[in-house]
This record gives C-alpha cells, sequence and structure tokens, in this order.
C-alpha cells in the first residue's frame, strides 16, 4: 500500500527556534494535508494543500506542496511551549479509487525547551 | 458550531467479543472516516461513509464494519475482537463540497482488548 516517510521522528529544541519537517512518498499525491496531535486527543488540522508548488502558511506556520507532488514541508518559526506535539503528515494519493482515504505519515514528535 | 463527537471515550473488552463505537459529525458534514491508531503510530484508514453506504475501505478484515445514519452520526462495529485491535479509534467528517478532503477529526475511542 502507500507508504509517506516523515521525518525527522523527534526534534528537541529551544523555545524562539525554527523549526523544519517533511514529508515524501514514493507515489504522486493530490492532497496534502497537516495535522497536530495532542497526547489523548484526536490530530486537528492545521494547513491543506491542494496544487503542487502551493505555499499556505497559518500564524508561525507555512507547508509547502511539492512540485514533484510526492513531498511536503512544514516549517513553525519562532516556536513556543505550546507548539510541542506530534505533527503528522497526510496525503490523498491520486487515483479515483483513494476517495476520502488518507494515508498518514509516522509522525514527528516535537519537544521545546523553555 | 459542533465538532466531531465519539463515545465512548475509554472501552476495555476480552477477546473475542464484540464492540460498537459511535461518532456523530461536524454540523454541515455529511461523510464520515474512521481511523485506527496503534501506539505510536499515525491513523490508518479502516473506511468511509458517504449517503449511509460505505465509500472506500482500508486493509481491515470483514470484522470491521460500520453504518451510516439519516444523521449523518456513524458507527464501528468490531467483531470477534483480537489482542491487536487495541488502538485508538478515530472518527473523522468531511463535506461533499470543495474541501471535501480536508477531514476533522474527533478525539477518539480507547479500546482495549484483554
Amino acid at each position: 500500500g502507500q507508504q509517506l516517510n516523515q521525518s525527522p521522528q523527534s526534534m528537541f529544541i529551544q523555545e524562539g527556534e525554527d523549526v523544519s519537517m517533511n514529508c515524501t512518498s514514493s507515489s504522486i499525491f493530490n492532497t496534502w494535508l497537516w495535522y497536530k496531535q495532542d497526547p489523548g486527543e484526536g490530530p486537528v488540522l492545521l494547513i491543506a494543500l491542494y496544487k503542487a508548488g502551493e505555499l499556505t502558511s497559518n500564524g508561525r506556520l507555512t507547508a509547502q506542496f511539492g512540485i514533484t507532488r510526492k513531498d511536503s514541508f512544514l516549517n513553525i518559526s519562532a516556536s513556543i511551549p505550546s507548539d510541542v506535539g506530534i505533527y503528522f503528515c497526510a496525503g490523498l494519493p491520486a487515483g479515483g479509487t483513494s476517495y476520502g482515504k488518507l494515508t498518514f505519515g509516522q509522525g514527528t514528535i516535537l519537544t521545546v525547551h523553555p | 458550531e459542533t465538532g466531531v463527537t465519539q463515545s465512548p471515550t475509554h472501552l476495555i473488552k476480552t477477546r473475542g467479543q464484540q464492540v460498537t463505537l459511535r461518532c456523530s459529525s461536524q454540523s454541515g458534514h455529511n461523510t464520515v472516516s474512521w481511523y485506527q491508531q496503534a501506539l505510536g503510530q499515525g491513523p490508518q484508514f479502516i473506511f468511509q461513509y458517504y449517503r449511509e453506504e460505505e465509500n472506500g475501505r482500508g486493509n481491515f478484515p470483514p470484522r470491521f464494519s460500520g453504518l451510516q445514519f439519516p444523521n449523518y452520526s456513524s458507527e464501528l462495529n468490531v467483531n470477534a475482537l483480537e489482542l491487536d485491535d487495541s488502538a485508538l479509534y478515530l472518527c473523522a467528517s468531511s463535506s461533499s463540497g470543495s474541501s471535501y478532503n480536508e477531514q476533522f477529526f474527533g478525539p477518539g475511542t480507547r479500546l482495549t482488548v484483554l
């Protein structure tokens, strides 16, 4: 089945630093989504991307849909302690049979030290 | 606007038993997807319901079944529970409009199979 490789697996940073994480696939995706999950909670949608090359911001978060349609990137600027959590990329593979079937990466665990 | 709700929050069952999990979609959303999230992993797509019919299925056996009701709420049923079914079960809702790929998650049901 589809596989998404998300990296890094974990990050330990100081408050105020910028963060970058990415997600790659061996096949083409039509949609990329980025979610954040706190312990004991469901994932919360941060950013949705629909076009190759698209760059979208949500506050201090910026995500890009790679031009090859096989990757996506998420950047967090000036991190704060509440950014702590697990960040997941998710994508919708190209192809008519994949309607609604999001494929998720393994997650990036972010720890922010005050 | 009411978000996605799930019940129960936690559940403990024994191997071989059957379980029913419930989900109410976000207001205005007519599509419900179910995911299984094992500890330390990203969510795995189980199936999606639209207009009360299954609209796509992941790699899960037939003992995982579901229903969608006229008010768009949904149930996930799992028969003959196995130890490996222990996981967080997430429900996500979306609309059938232009942003149909943007799935919004509930808090999940934590299922433990002993």
